[in-house]
């Protein structure tokens, strides 16, 4: 299995909702990370994981939680989220110790709407 | 902080025609990756180029490695309608924890036909 699978594909909430995105894969890779991406725009790192703990946070809102509870899986909660915060999120994952040269696989991501 | 210039920033070209996107940075990095990405999808992996000098070749498309390894070019021959989307560079500094992909603004190209 060589894929990264997020869920949902499409979301919409309002700002009051509390809604969570997730992540999977089964490649074995030990480090996953979370993108925000907007239109036309390279993607933005907001997270790393290494080994299921937290070891980047790009001074991301608190409105944005994530989670790692496993080595496959990675969530993002999200909790009173603004208009602004509408973009495409995006998972990757990799080896640690090999990234440079297998770079990370992406997943297709999850478009989220904020109305 | 490791910057990435990425140039030019659209490209929009006729089927057949030949372009070159440039990637930039006066920072030294471990290697440089090059993603294509379609809309609505996430980027995924053309290449690594690790050593300084490096030449690689995926059928239309080269990629080279500057050999002070701070800089990358794509170069695709005959463009091609299926060649259209964001082509993204991106820096990899090292395995330590805190270190993550860094990217390029990213090239939109649209061929043609």
């Amino acid at each position: 299995d060589t894929e990264v699978t997020q869920t949902p594909k499409h979301l919409v909430m309002g700002m009051t909702n509390k809604k969570s995105l997730k992540c999977e894969q089964h490649m074995g890779h030990r480090a996953m990370y979370w993108y925000k991406q907007k239109a036309k725009k390279p993607p933005e790192l907001m997270f790393v994981y290494s080994y299921e703990k937290l070891s980047i946070n790009e001074s991301v809102p608190s409105r944005f939680s994530p989670e790692c509870p496993n080595s496959s899986l990675l969530n993002l909660h999200l909790h009173a989220l603004q208009p602004e915060d509408s973009a495409l999120y995006l998972c990757a994952s990799s080896q640690v110790g090999t990234a440079f040269n297998y770079g990370y696989t992406f997943g297709s991501g999850t478009r989220l709407t904020v109305v | 902080t490791q910057l990435l210039e990425q140039s030019p920033q659209f490209l929009s070209i006729q089927e057949g025609e030949n372009l070159t996107v440039y990637c930039n940075s006066s920072s030294v990095f471990s290697s440089l990756q090059w993603y294509r990405q379609e809309p609505g999808e996430g980027p995924v992996l053309l290449v690594t180029v690790v050593t300084g000098g490096e030449v690689k070749k995926l059928k239309r498309l080269t990629f080279q490695f500057g050999d002070a390894r701070k800089d990358s070019s794509l170069h695709i021959t005959a463009a091609q309608p299926g060649d259209t989307g964001l082509y993204l560079c991106a820096g990899y500094g090292g395995d330590q924890a805190g270190t993550a992909l860094i990217f390029g603004k990213g090239t939109t190209l649209s061929v043609s036909s």
